[in-house]
Parts: C-alpha cells; structure tokens; sequence
C-alpha cells in the first residue's frame, strides 16, 4: 500500500521568499508523483507531475519540485512566492501499475499563506 | 476549453432529504472519481468508474450512498436519507487512463459542490 506524508499542515511565509513544502511518501513500488493546489472554494488543479526521466520537474506558476528516489520525498520549491500563491497544496502518489482502484492517494494538504 | 462540471455548486438540506450531486467528465476520459474533502478528513476517494463500470466503491457508506453513470457523459453521486454529517465539499475529477502498460492517473478535478446537511 502506499501512503503520502505532508509534514507541514500550515507555512506562512512573506512575499518574495522562497518556500519549501514538503512530501514524503511510502510505496513499494516505483511511483508516480503529483502536486495538486486548491485555491479557496476551487477544486483541486494540477501544478506538476513526475512520472520518469528528469528527477527535477517544473510546472506552473514558477513552481517545482525533487524526486529523491533514496529519501523517497518529492518536496516542492518556489524562490519566489506571491500574494497569489496562497492557497492548499496536495501531494498525491499513485502505482502505475497497480490493478487497484485506488491508484492516487493525496496526502493531508499544506496551507501555504504568503504575507505581505 | 475541457474542463469538469459539477452541478449544483452549492447545496444546503435537511436532514432526511435526498441529495444527489451531477458530474460532467472531460470528454474523452475513461476514468471517473468521487472524493469528498473535509477538515477531519482530507481527501476521501468515494467511488470511481472506469468505462462507466463501478470499480471501487469501498470509500462510501453502502446503506445511503450510490454513484452511477447513466452514460458516458454523466456520473451521479445520491445520498439517501441526507445527514449533518454528510456535510463536505464533494470533487468529481475525469482522467483518461490507458488499459495497458504503465497508468498515467492524472485527475482533472471540478469546482466540487459544497453540500450542507441542517
């Protein structure tokens, strides 16, 4: 089975800092990795994804993130936050080559706030 | 622009009452996920279809819940009798996931409705 832990339930940090959220997860199996972000009354949009290749993968909104096969983590960075990043991110593992159907597990979410 | 819809966005009820929440996929996907989100609980996978066909409904409350898909463009989810503790914002999301080799399981999520149990 596997799991997703987001160690940080809440990161308030100031505009124009960098940010750091970070995702551990627990699989037996090779997987794939997903940064999801909701904002307030929104559903949930994708930021990133790694599925193989590169171990640093880029995605919207300036953001992006590690694969660490070895610390199996797939933290998220952006050196620069706005306003406007302020919002909910998921995590989210699934096994590509699971035969169940609960293929994509999310973790517990991380609140970023950004300040003025 | 392809997205997901999910009607109503809003709903508030009284317990007992028959709720049932609509879902439009992405056209084209094979895939569809239920999932509810509350505080407690985070994200809850509920139901998801692939094809149309139920291939895991384990994440729902059997005794008042159902979720359907009369057709390739419409999945359902009902609660019957409605209670405060149903209360959550319900997601629908649509992907599009391969039969064979690796399972790419990238969801689309909706805006989710946000349904209130009195």
């Amino acid at each position: 089975a596997q799991s997703v832990t987001q160690l940080d339930s809440q990161v308030p940090v100031f505009e124009e800092a960098p940010v750091e959220l970070r995702c551990n997860y627990s699989s037996s199996v090779s997987v794939y990795l997903f940064w999801y972000v909701q904002y307030p009354n929104q559903g949930l949009q994708l930021l990133l994804k790694y599925l193989s290749g590169s171990t640093l993968v880029k995605g919207i909104n300036g953001f992006e993130a590690e694969f660490n096969k070895s610390q199996t983590s797939f933290h998220l960075r952006k050196p620069s936050v706005h306003i406007s990043d302020t919002a909910e991110y998921f995590c989210a593992v699934s096994d590509p080559f699971s035969g169940s159907a609960r293929q994509l597990t999310f973790g517990s979410g991380t609140q970023l706030t950004v300040l003025p | 622009d392809a997205r997901v819809t999910q009607t109503p966005r809003h709903k508030v009820t009284e317990m007992g009452q028959e709720v049932t929440m609509r879902c439009q996929p992405i056209l084209g996907h094979n895939t569809v996920f239920w999932y509810r989100q509350t505080m407690m609980q985070g994200l809850e996978l509920l139901a998801y279809f692939r094809n149309r066909a139920p291939l895991d409904d384990s994440g729902m409350p059997k005794d008042r819940f159902s979720a359907e898909m009369p057709d390739a463009t419409l999945a359902t989810l009902k609660i019957q009798p409605s209670e405060p503790r149903d209360s959550a914002v319900y997601f629908c999301a649509s992907g599009l996931v391969r039969d064979r080799g690796p399972r790419n399981t990238e969801a689309f999520f909706g805006q989710g409705t946000r349904l209130t149990v009195v």
